[in-house]
């Protein structure tokens, strides 16, 4: 199988506050992996794309400093929300393509319920 | 740059009858196209997907779609819905040469009536 798993699956935290949430591919390894935003009844936006060893690239309109990823290993990317306020509140879902697939296929996470009281 | 339109914010069948669900993609190059389904507060589950020259491809839970270049097209469909169909479904494009990376259409929330 290709499984990726997200963690954790929901947050809660004060204002002001970093949180960060991790994204593996369990069983695969994975060069590339994106990230997703998705607000309640809307559609997946997607924010960045997490190259393994290199700069994420972000989306346009899509802030950098606010949203930190981190691509350490062929397994793990973190995205880091910095100074969290309440409109960061959301669902974030990555994915991760795996390598030998011909790219056609990313695998998705389960999401992240991010709340920002 | 890429776009897909679902056509149909919501769509409501009644059990045991055909599903279909619309969705149109902007690129003069076929791209590869993607159907997932996502039940409340989960990820997405891959449906099916279309990458190369079956045009007519079967997915999951008895769901198939079909791609057609002169439509930009590719609308899915079930012959006889389930009250487990319920539930967010998504179409997803990527170009050949940025796979994985997808831009998704906005969504179409499908209901099942006993």
């Amino acid at each position: 199988g290709a499984v990726v798993s997200q963690h954790p699956s929901r947050v809660i935290c004060k204002s002001g506050t970093s949180v960060k949430i991790e994204c593996r591919s369990l069983d695969f390894q994975a060069t590339t992996m994106f990230w997703y935003r998705q607000f309640p009844k809307q559609s997946l936006m997607l924010m960045a794309t997490s190259n393994e060893g290199s700069k994420a690239t972000y989306e346009q309109g899509v802030e950098k400093d606010k949203f930190l990823i981190n691509h350490a290993s062929l397994t793990l990317s973190t995205l880091t929300v910095t100074s969290a306020h309440p409109e960061d509140s959301s669902f974030y879902i990555c994915s991760a393509r795996k390598i030998g697939t011909g790219g056609t296929e990313a695998f998705f996470g389960q999401g992240t319920r991010l709340t920002v009281v | 740059a890429q776009s897909v339109t679902q056509l149909g914010s919501h769509v409501s069948v009644s059990e045991g009858a055909l599903v279909l669900l619309r969705c149109n993609y902007s690129s003069s190059v076929p791209p590869y196209l993607f159907w997932y389904v996502q039940y409340p507060n989960q990820g997405l589950q891959l449906l099916l997907k279309y990458t190369s020259a079956a045009t007519l491809v079967k997915g999951i839970n008895g769901f198939e779609a079909e791609f057609k270049k002169s439509e930009t097209s590719f609308h899915l469909t079930k012959p006889s819905a389930h009250m487990s169909d319920a539930a967010e479904y998504f179409c997803a494009v990527s170009d050949r040469d940025q796979g994985g990376k997808l831009i998704f259409g906005q969504g179409t929330e499908l209901s099942v009536k006993p």
